[in-house]
């Protein structure tokens, strides 16, 4: 029972590089999600996706790149990182709304240097 | 649009302390509701849901029952242990391609 996962768990940029976050899920959930998670702060939606091929724009998009060319995979692209994408990222996944249950990764705990 | 407002923390407890946790949210037809833990250094995991009015959802203690009348979710556990001590989110999914709301979070310190 893999659920969510997500690649890698940690990682250190510096300024400027690029990097993408993988998630991917084996539940055939339509509905995928990219949260951050600043130091005790609370989630804010990057992007969402509410099935292949379909994505929007969360709270907070600038910086960031995605993609949904499967049901699966939700990769998450950061261009030119800087400080402020120091924040730990979740993905999460569910069947369509609203009464479901969204599935969560472990997480990525990215710093930016 | 969809919101959700809980009340912010950190909260302190002793042990067997009762416990409540503040959620009211904005939402247009009829959302379904949730509370979501975090422990830790992990990612988030559903505590409880209710997908209607009256509903009342329970886990490991936890209760929270959908008010309608004032749009609130508040979480309620009757004796808190310190195995509780988390972050927990409220949380609200509507239909129509919206996506999954969360509050901001309380983080529950329970002191032996």
């Amino acid at each position: 029972n893999a659920g969510v996962t997500q690649t890698p768990k940690f990682r250190i940029l510096k300024i400027g590089q690029s990097m993408t976050l993988q998630c991917t899920q084996d539940m055939n959930h339509n509905y995928m999600y990219w949260y951050r998670q600043d130091p005790g702060m609370g989630l804010k939606l990057i992007y969402y996706s509410v099935g292949a091929g379909i994505t929007d724009k969360g709270e907070v998009p600038n910086g960031y790149n995605v993609s949904r060319s499967t049901t699966e995979d939700f990769p998450l692209r950061l261009e030119l990182a800087a400080p402020s994408q120091t924040s730990v990222y979740f993905c999460a996944s569910s069947y369509s709304p609203p009464g479901t249950e969204a599935f969560f990764g472990q997480g990525t705990r990215l710093t930016v240097v | 649009g969809n919101s959700v407002t809980q009340m912010e923390g950190p909260v302190t407890l002793s042990e067997e302390a009762f416990l409540t946790i503040n959620c009211t949210y904005t939402a247009t037809g009829y959302p379904s509701l949730f509370w979501y833990v975090q422990y830790p250094g992990e990612g988030l995991q559903l505590l409880l849901k209710a997908t209607k009015a009256d509903d009342k959802g329970s886990n490991k203690g936890f209760e929270a029952t959908y008010r309608k009348e004032t749009t609130s979710f508040h979480l309620e556990k009757g004796s808190v242990q310190v195995s509780d001590s988390a972050v927990y989110f409220c949380a609200l999914a509507n239909s129509g391609n919206t996506p999954l709301v969360f509050g901001k979070g309380t983080r529950l310190s329970v002191i032996a």
